[in-house]
């Protein structure tokens, strides 16, 4: 079974600083896709970056990138220039792709979320 | 281009009653999953739908049970509801055949047992 941890429940940053979300994870599979979503008090979980586990590059959009560690099973989001837009619960995700598991799409499995807040 | 909804926003029940939940998919989507977000925690995976069936499930009692449409609209029905069961329920789709596309979100539905 696969399974997602965020050890940092809270964490604050001042407007305009950069964070560091940490994100391990545990599978036995070679190939599979890792996300990060926001979930802002609207309850909405929005998609914020996504990495294929088979590219070595890691994943940016905009102010947002990841350090993918595939070795270490480590998979932490960078927020630069953080605004206070980006105050909300980051969940970690993880899914296999459907010709791994035999079904033509896997289930996402979470982490438990790090709550975070961008102080003015 | 509607995304995911969900209906109602915002629900208060009893034990041992019954509810039933509902999703409409994003445009273009024909699966959909649900998922149960208790407070404090990360979402955890019910169930999914395509073609009208079930074909995964995660680790919930039978009294968990749903129904998919051939407009591919969802239901999640829960019956015996316990205090347990109060949570956000977050419906989630996609396309089947695109494993690598990432899961589109509701706002959920806010259950209360009292």
């Amino acid at each position: 079974a696969q399974t997602v941890t965020q050890s940092q429940p809270e964490m604050s940053v001042q407007e305009a600083e950069t964070v560091t979300l940490s994100c391990t994870y545990d599978t036995s599979e070679n190939n599979y896709y890792l996300f990060w979503y926001k979930q802002p008090p609207s309850r909405q979980m929005i998609l914020v970056i996504r990495q294929e586990a088979y590219k070595q590059q890691n994943a940016t959009e905009n102010r947002f990138s990841v350090n993918f560690q595939k070795a270490a099973k480590s998979f932490s989001l960078k927020i630069s220039d953080s605004q206070l837009g980006d105050t909300a619960m980051y969940f970690c995700a993880f899914i296999l792709p459907g010709r791994v598991s035999n079904f033509g799409n896997e289930k996402l499995t979470f982490g438990t979320g790090t709550r975070l807040t961008i102080i003015p | 281009d509607a995304g995911v909804t969900q209906s109602p926003t915002h629900l208060i029940k009893t034990r041992g009653q019954q509810v039933t939940l509902r999703c409409s998919p994003k445009s273009g989507h024909d699966t959909v999953s649900w998922y149960q977000q208790a407070l404090g925690q990360g979402p955890q995976f019910i169930f999914q739908y395509y073609e009208e069936e079930e074909r995964q499930r995660g680790n919930f009692p039978d009294r968990f049970s749903g129904h998919q449409f051939p407009n591919y609209s969802s239901e999640l029905n829960v019956n015996a509801l316990l205090l347990g069961d109060s949570a956000l329920y977050l419906c989630a789709s996609s396309r089947w055949y695109i494993s690598n596309q990432p899961q589109h979100f509701g706002d959920g539905t806010r259950l209360s047992i009292l």
